[in-house]
């Protein structure tokens, strides 16, 4: 089955810096998505990608898909202790077969004031 | 305009028993999806539903089922429960089976 490599596992970081992780897979995908989800809460959808190549902003927040396809990375500028949480990549491809969302293990940010 | 609702929001089980958890999805949305989210495996896809029909499953044992209403709304169910079983069970809805997910706050299962 289809596998998404998220990285860093975890990040520990000084409020006002730059973050960035990024998302790889053995197989392509259609569509990229990135969560953030916070204890005790569902993920919330932070930006969604559907072409190869995009880069999309929200706020502090860009990402991009990958040209091959394969991969995609999130950044985050000027962090804010409220950006503390965990970051899903999730990833899509509609091309028949399980088509659920593939998730990758997350990465747990932490911001040290 | 509400988000996804799941309930309960906890839910203790025995071991062999079965259960049924709720999710209502955002107004207008078809596409039901449900995930198992564990710290072991992380999230999981387990199935999509869209227009009351199952188009997707994951790689899950048959006794994990769900179904969908023509409102939209669905549930899952598991059958003979497993200590394995405990997780937090997300429901995520959508415009379409391709669009952006939205998830609910879920439902903890815990199983003693």
């Amino acid at each position: 089955g289809q596998q998404l490599n998220q990285s860093p596992q975890s990040m520990f970081i000084q409020e006002g810096e730059d973050v960035s992780m990024n998302c790889t897979s053995s197989s392509i995908f259609n569509t990229w998505l990135w969560y953030k989800q916070e204890p005790g809460e569902g993920p919330v959808l932070l930006i969604a990608l559907y072409k190869a190549g995009e880069l999309t902003s929200n706020g502090r927040l860009t990402a991009q898909f990958g040209i091959t396809r394969k991969d995609s990375f999130l950044n985050i500028s000027a962090s804010i202790p409220s950006d503390v949480g965990i970051y899903f990549c999730a990833g899509r491809y509609s091309g028949g077969g399980a088509d659920g969302l593939t998730f990758g293990k997350g990465t747990h940010l932490i911001i040290q004031p | 305009k509400a988000g996804v609702t799941q309930t309960p929001r906890y839910l203790i089980k025995t071991r062999g028993q079965q259960v049924t958890l709720s999710c209502s999805p955002i107004s207008g949305h078809r596409s039901v999806s449900w995930y198992q989210q564990t710290p072991g495996q992380g999230l999981q896809f387990l199935f999509e539903y869209f227009s009351e029909t199952q188009r997707n499953k994951g790689n899950f044992p048959g006794r994990f089922s769900g179904r969908q209403f023509s409102n939209s709304r669905s549930e899952m169910n598991v059958s003979t429960l497993e200590l394995g079983d405990s997780a937090l069970y997300l429901c995520a809805s959508s415009l379409g089976v391709s669009a952006e997910a939205f998830f609910g706050q879920g439902t903890r299962l815990t199983v003693v």
